[in-house]
């Protein structure tokens, strides 16, 4: 059973801190991992993609991903309220288009 | 640029019905998604489809649940006798396949069953 493990929050931020989100997974054959938002109602938007070890950079955005540890995370630089949302950590076992196993998500509040 | 395209956006059906929710996937994306949200739950995968065929039904309930996604038209997601546990939002994704894929998600269909 591929388990993708994270911490539901609330996680409180103030404003233009730095929103730290982690995401462990069970499967150690894991080959792709991806970061949603979703704001509640709505439906998940992409925001990252990792697929290997070390540090991927998007604007305000960082994913991270240890492989060795089955660790992956997303640091959100300068928080806006507007990044308040309900991050996913979604995984795929392969390296090609299979399905995504998500984890239950994180809900960050930003305070203004 | 149309995106994943779901609908209806809201459905509502009485106990024992049959619910019939569609998606037509991204412009040149050939590979179909379905996935189920229950209230405070996560994102479950059901069926992963291409066309006209079902590549990954692991995650689709064994009774009442079937998917299709035919040569011409959207991918259909079938839920006969509908049941008061089956309402949720119901998600299409879809992805152009390939290598390292990623996968975009239409605005979702929710269901309810009165």
């Amino acid at each position: 059973q591929k388990e993708v493990e994270q911490n539901s929050g609330p996680l409180s931020v103030p404003e233009g801190a730095i929103a730290s989100l982690n995401c462990t997974y069970s499967d150690r054959g894991s080959q792709s991992f991806f970061w949603y938002r979703q704001y509640s109602g709505k439906s998940p938007e992409l925001i990252m993609s990792i697929y290997s070890n070390g540090d991927k950079e998007d604007g305000r955005f960082t994913a991270q991903l240890n492989k060795a540890s089955q660790y992956v995370s997303l640091l959100i630089r300068d928080s806006q309220p507007s990044d308040s949302a309900t991050y996913l950590c979604a995984v795929r076992e392969g390296g090609g288009a299979d399905g995504l196993t998500f984890g239950k998500g994180t809900h960050l509040i930003i305070q203004p | 640029n149309a995106g994943v395209m779901q609908n209806p956006r809201h459905l509502v059906r009485r106990r024992g019905q049959e619910a019939r929710l569609r998606c037509s996937p991204m412009k040149g994306h050939s590979h179909v998604y379905w996935y189920r949200q229950l209230p405070e739950e996560g994102l479950k995968f059901m069926v992963y489809l291409q066309k006209e065929n079902i590549i990954d039904e692991s995650g689709m309930p064994k009774e009442r649940f079937s998917a299709e996604f035919p040569k011409e038209g959207p991918s259909i997601l079938r839920i006969q006798q509908v049941v008061r546990g089956d309402s949720a939002a119901y998600f299409c994704a879809s992805s152009p396949g390939g290598s390292d894929t990623e996968a975009f998600f239409g605005q979702g269909t929710r269901l309810t069953v009165v």
